[in-house]
């Protein structure tokens, strides 16, 4: 079944512990992105992808980290969390074409304590 | 950079009348406009999207028309049932979703 997957779907932290939010796709997209969504703020595009080895901001990129060493995996980094992290994040992936819509995962519910 | 106004934030339908979600854009690279749909505490779903060389596309009771011109683009649901109560997403996209901007979303309640 083609697929984004995120892990963990749910993960409590406190300040400053440094973690790494998994996304895996098997559609063999070039295109995946991370975007986290806040109430009242619809979704706001982290780091996005066209291919291995490139990565740019997003409108959001501060305190987060991104790497993308393999086609099918683009983890989300936090080096030191802080509660405004606190969100829903989507990764997602597209084939990068105008004609190519985006695949989510299932998300990942962040709280930083 | 690209901003994405989408009204309303909220909207209520009595079930069988149409619904319509409306959304501008700041952008004129902007030449992809898709619509997702997210139920509650799951992801976005693309519904349906448009490119800017097209005024409008149907797919059964939904429905996107767009005005490159005022740059804005709209979504439109017929015949609106219980299972279109959703929060709905437009987007603006520029260079091959190296820019995608989204709205704010509308949450819409059909009401049996």
């Amino acid at each position: 079944e083609a697929q984004v997957t995120q892990n963990p779907r749910y993960l409590i932290t406190v300040t400053g512990k440094k973690l790494t939010v998994t996304c895996s796709q098997n559609m063999n997209h070039e295109y995946m992105s991370w975007y986290r969504q806040d109430p009242g703020l619809g979704l706001r595009q982290i780091y996005y992808s066209m291919n291995v080895e490139v990565t740019d901001k997003g409108d959001v990129p501060e305190g987060y980290k991104v790497s993308r060493k393999e086609k099918r995996n683009f983890p989300l980094i936090l080096e030191s969390p802080s509660p405004n992290q606190t969100s829903l994040y989507f990764c997602a992936s597209s084939g990068g074409t105008v004609n190519s819509p985006l695949h989510f995962g299932n998300g990942t519910r962040l709280t930083v304590t | 950079g690209e901003n994405v106004e989408q009204h309303p934030s909220t909207l209520s339908v009595q079930e069988g009348d149409s619904a319509v979600i409306k959304c501008t854009y700041s952008d004129s690279a902007s030449n992809y406009f898709p619509w997702y749909k997210q139920e509650l505490g799951k992801r976005p779903q693309l519904i349906i999207d448009i490119r800017s060389n097209v005024g409008e596309k149907k797919d059964q009771r939904i429905a996107v028309t767009l005005n490159k011109t005022a740059k804005h683009f709209s979504l439109h649901i017929t015949e609106t049932q219980p299972e279109d109560s959703a929060v709905y997403f437009c987007a603006a996209v520029s260079g091959g979703y190296q820019k995608v901007t989204f709205g704010t979303g509308t949450k819409l309640q059909v009401i049996p």
